[in-house]
């Protein structure tokens, strides 16, 4: 089955830039989508289609989908975007057809 | 303006069955183009998506679970509904509702989540 990994953390200072990386087997040929979770609530789109942003999300917020390897960064963090973030495709095998989410990585801000 | 709820008894005995039913507005699911799915994720762990249901009524199963859920929609009512059999203490999660795209499979609304406890 595919598999999407993620780091478990990602440890930054505030308004630095951070990257959240996400392999799985040429992820490139896939849309990937981007959840942010913060403590106590529901996850929230933050990208999809790998690099669009849903209204209302930062321009800081950005993504990019090549190889084995799609990136989540988040430029100038600040300290409201610690939070739990996860990946997602749609896997579409010949056997088959479901929704995968990488293990997420907790980001934290320094 | 999207709105998803999910209603689920907040206590389940070992071995019985949980239904899950996720209540939405804002938008259908009759000849749409849109689908909603169901993901849990038990505490301090990761999410885990579980089934989904298009707008045209093609059924998605996770791979590990197929064999316990069973997914519907009533479009009359704006709902969805998830079964799963034979509950664990090991299902103990929030499982939320989300929507998406037919063909695009993200999830653009999420309901709140409903806590779920499998415990005699």
């Amino acid at each position: 089955s595919y598999v999407l990994t993620q780091p478990p953390s990602v440890t930054v200072a505030p308004g630095k830039t951070a990257t959240i990386t996400c392999g799985g087997n040429n992820i490139g040929g896939d849309s990937v989508y981007w959840y942010q979770q913060k403590p106590g609530q529901a996850p929230v789109l933050v990208i999809y289609y790998d690099s669009d942003r849903p209204s209302g999300i930062p321009e800081r917020f950005s993504g990019s989908n090549s190889g084995n390897t799609a990136t989540l960064t988040i430029s100038r963090v600040e300290a409201g975007d610690e939070a739990d973030y996860y990946c997602q495709v749609w896997d579409s095998s010949i056997d088959y057809r479901g929704v995968v989410f990488g293990g997420g990585t907790k980001l934290t801000v320094l | 303006q999207v709105n998803l709820r999910e209603s689920a008894p907040a206590l389940v005995k070992p071995t019985q069955p949980l239904t899950l039913t996720c209540t939405f507005s804002g938008f259908s699911l009759s000849g749409s183009g849109l689908c909603v799915s169901w993901i849990r994720q038990p505490p301090g762990k990761a999410l885990e998506w579980l089934a989904l249901i298009d707008w045209n009524d093609d059924k998605y199963y996770s791979r590990s679970l197929k064999t316990r859920l069973t997914i519907s929609k009533d479009t009359s009512k704006n709902q969805v509904v998830l079964t799963m059999a034979n509950m664990d203490p090991v299902d103990t999660a929030t499982y939320y509702c989300a929507r998406c795209r037919h063909g695009d499979y993200g999830f653009d609304f999420w309901g709140q989540g409903s806590l779920v406890a499998v415990s005699s």
